[in-house]
């Protein structure tokens, strides 16, 4: 089936830093990126999502690359906080449709 | 606001017992999904519809099955079940046509026994 890989599974950076999360996709018909984050005992909430016309999105703190070309794309955290602690899942859309495919998840801590 | 309701958060079953997991939606979306979240493996999807009476197999469908009999409701159902099945079930909702938001529910422990 269809893949995305998501590196890296959990990751610490102090207050202020910033972080990355990068994944792959294997679909070349995929055309919609999205990431959710999703708090301990909570739902995943979408944050930022991203579409194949284009290859940069941003959001405040946070930013989302896409390079059509290599099939990867990446989230981008700036200045973290400790509420930015979460896991975070990567997915691409899988042909012409509204299905998924998620990543394994990272395991983003923000240590205060 | 989109509001997915998963109506048992944490269930305790016993191994071959038939177990329903439903789940409601009230935006009128016409695609809903169960997926299953395990530590290392993210989101996995079981089944998903994109219409009522209507079912695909995802990735992961042995030992499930799913029934959409009207378009609010997806009820997954686990014919008899066994440990390995010990999971965080997710359902999820979506609007046809253009490839968007999917809206999740809080999510069903199920610990079978």
């Amino acid at each position: 089936g269809e893949n995305v890989e998501q590196h890296p599974s959990t990751l610490s950076v102090q207050e202020g830093d910033s972080a990355v999360i990068k994944c792959t996709y294997s679909d070349s018909a995929s055309n919609y990126f999205p990431w959710y984050k999703q708090e301990l005992g909570k739902r995943p909430q979408l944050i930022i999502d991203i579409r194949s016309n284009v290859g940069e999105k941003k959001d405040q703190r946070i930013a989302v690359t896409l390079n059509k070309t290599a099939k990867h794309f990446s989230l981008h955290i700036t200045e973290t906080q400790p509420e930015d602690s979460a896991v975070y899942f990567c997915a691409a859309s899988i042909g012409g449709n509204n299905d998924m495919r998620f990543g394994a998840g990272t395991r983003l801590t923000v240590k205060p | 606001d989109v509001k997915v309701t998963q109506s048992s958060r944490y269930l305790v079953k016993r191994t071959g017992e038939k177990v329903f997991l439903e789940c409601v939606q009230d935006m009128d979306h016409e695609n809903m999904f169960w997926y299953r979240q395990d530590p290392g493996l993210g989101l996995r999807l079981i089944y998903f519809s994109y219409d009522v009476k209507m079912k695909e197999k995802g990735d992961i469908p042995e030992g499930y099955s799913v029934s959409r009999e009207k378009k609010e409701r997806f009820s997954l159902i686990l014919e008899s079940a066994s440990t390995n099945q010990t999971s965080m079930y997710l359902c999820a909702s979506s609007l046809a046509g253009a490839v968007g938001t999917i809206y999740f529910g809080e999510g069903s422990w199920l610990t079978v026994v």
